[in-house]
């Protein structure tokens, strides 16, 4: 079974200041592993996946992920948050292995204040 | 393109009546899918299909049912509408499945869903 967790329902961060949404999973074999975001009113569009490679992932927006199999996390970072950054993020895992389908966690919602 | 479309935006439903919210996709992707969003819960995976005449059921099916008679349309009907079925609906199509550089998946806008 497959499954990820986001224990953070919501963070909080000034505008100028880095940021990290966390995200932690569990596959019986390799993950794959991706980050969406969804703003409000709006579908959810595609940040970044770890597939296999680098443990940094870079994607849009200027948000990167870093992959740690030993910790078996994927958190999210941007170095300088942004208001319009302000969202709910998803993190999603499929194994590689196994499992047909991605399991999305339950969401955080990042609010950068001004 | 215009990606993928769901319709409608908003529905209230009585219990007990039938509805179809309707989903396209003009990328030519063979893989589609039909989630739920509740409050704290993330996305719940429904039904999807990995090609025209194939589907499959998810992770909560009971209660929807999904065809697929060609490549660019997956509606998703409620057979009897329960106020459980209360949720924001989202389709999503990708390239492909089993090959995650294709995995990418396309959202739609959502469709608010209301059972009285």
């Amino acid at each position: 079974a497959q499954s990820v967790a986001q224990p953070e329902d919501q963070v909080n961060v000034a505008e100028g200041n880095p940021l990290t949404v966390k995200c932690t999973y569990s596959v019986s074999g390799n993950p794959y592993l991706f980050w969406y975001v969804q703003y409000p009113n709006r579908g959810l569009q595609f940040l970044l996946k770890y597939i296999t490679g680098d443990n940094l992932v870079k994607g849009s927006y200027g948000f990167e992920a870093e992959f740690n199999k030993s910790q078996t996390s994927f958190h999210l970072k941007k170095p300088s948050a942004l208001v319009s950054d302000s969202a709910l993020y998803f993190c999603a895992v499929r194994d590689q292995g196994s499992a047909r389908q991605l399991t999305f966690g339950s969401g955080t919602q990042l609010t950068v204040l001004p | 393109n215009a990606g993928v479309t769901q319709t409608p935006k908003f529905q209230v439903l009585k219990t007990g009546q039938s509805m179809t919210l309707q989903c396209a996709q003009d990328m030519n992707h063979e893989y589609m899918s039909w989630y739920r969003q509740d409050p704290g819960m993330g996305l719940r995976l429904i039904h999807y299909s990995v090609g025209a005449g194939i589907t499959d059921q998810g992770e909560v099916p009971n209660g929807y049912n999904v065809s697929r008679s060609t490549t660019e349309d997956f509606p998703l009907r409620l057979l009897s509408a329960a106020p459980s079925q209360t949720s924001v609906y989202f389709c999503a199509s990708s390239e492909q499945q089993g090959l995650a550089y294709q995995e990418t998946q396309y959202f739609g806008p959502g469709t608010r869903l209301l059972v009285l």
